[in-house]
């Protein structure tokens, strides 16, 4: 069963800063198969990224995802206040454990 | 506009069962999967179990097996989510979301999410 662990547990920073999420496999990853979620205080989480790169509908271009085989990256080119929020990477049935994005 | 509302919240007591729906509009429900998550307080995201609509198909997490049911009813566009055997440690936020493939192969991934129902299992 595949782990997808994710680094750092926590980042902090400022509002236009450059924010970049790591996420790890335990084993390959076809880049088809990796997707990323936004999740905020209260919410359902939401769909940002799929197939590692492609934007879900509605989602800005400061959110960008690249990545293969096990090591795979979000990218939030300039945060805006609404980016800060926790978020995971997912494929198929299995999570990530989160990163939270916080404001320093 | 697609979307999925849940029922409300419930308390139940150890032992207990819960049984949790999802209606669907906006979309034909039997043309995508319907899946469970669910988040225990400042945790993270647990897949429980999935379901096809059309054929009443249905997988389960292995840590659920034997205590997770998920039903439909296609006249509503009605999915439910039976946990029985309640704990303490179940006591979460239970989602339903929409499972699609937006690319090929495997690529799966979950593009509509309901409110979240929030389960209590309390003596």
């Amino acid at each position: 069963e595949i782990v997808l662990t994710q680094s750092p547990g926590t980042l902090s920073l400022s509002p236009g800063e450059r924010a970049t999420l790591s996420c790890r496999a335990s084993q390959s990853v076809s880049s088809s198969y990796l997707a990323w979620y936004q999740q905020k205080p209260g919410q359902a989480p939401r769909l940002l990224i799929y197939g590692a790169s492609s934007r879900a509908t509605g989602i800005p271009d400061r959110f960008s995802g690249s990545g293969s085989g096990t090591d795979f990256t979000l990218t939030i080119s300039r945060l805006e206040p609404e980016d800060f929020a926790v978020y995971y990477c997912q494929k198929k049935w299995t999570f990530g454990q989160g990163t939270k994005v916080e404001i320093k | 506009q697609v979307q999925l509302v849940q029922s409300g919240a419930e308390v139940k007591k150890p032992g207990a069962s819960v049984k949790v729906s999802c209606k669907a509009s906006g979309y034909t429900f039997t043309s995508y999967d319907i899946n469970w998550v669910r988040q225990a307080t400042g945790q993270g995201l647990e897949w429980m179990g999935w379901m096809n609509p059309n054929s009443g198909n249905t997988g389960y997490a292995q840590k659920f097996q034997g205590r997770v049911t998920i039903t439909r009813n296609t006249s509503i566009s009605t999915a439910y989510m039976e946990l029985s055997s309640l704990r303490s440690e179940d006591t979460a936020v239970y989602y339903c979301a929409r499972g699609v493939k937006l690319c090929g192969g495997d690529c799966y991934s979950f593009d509509y999410w309901g409110q979240g129902t929030l389960v209590t299992v309390s003596s």
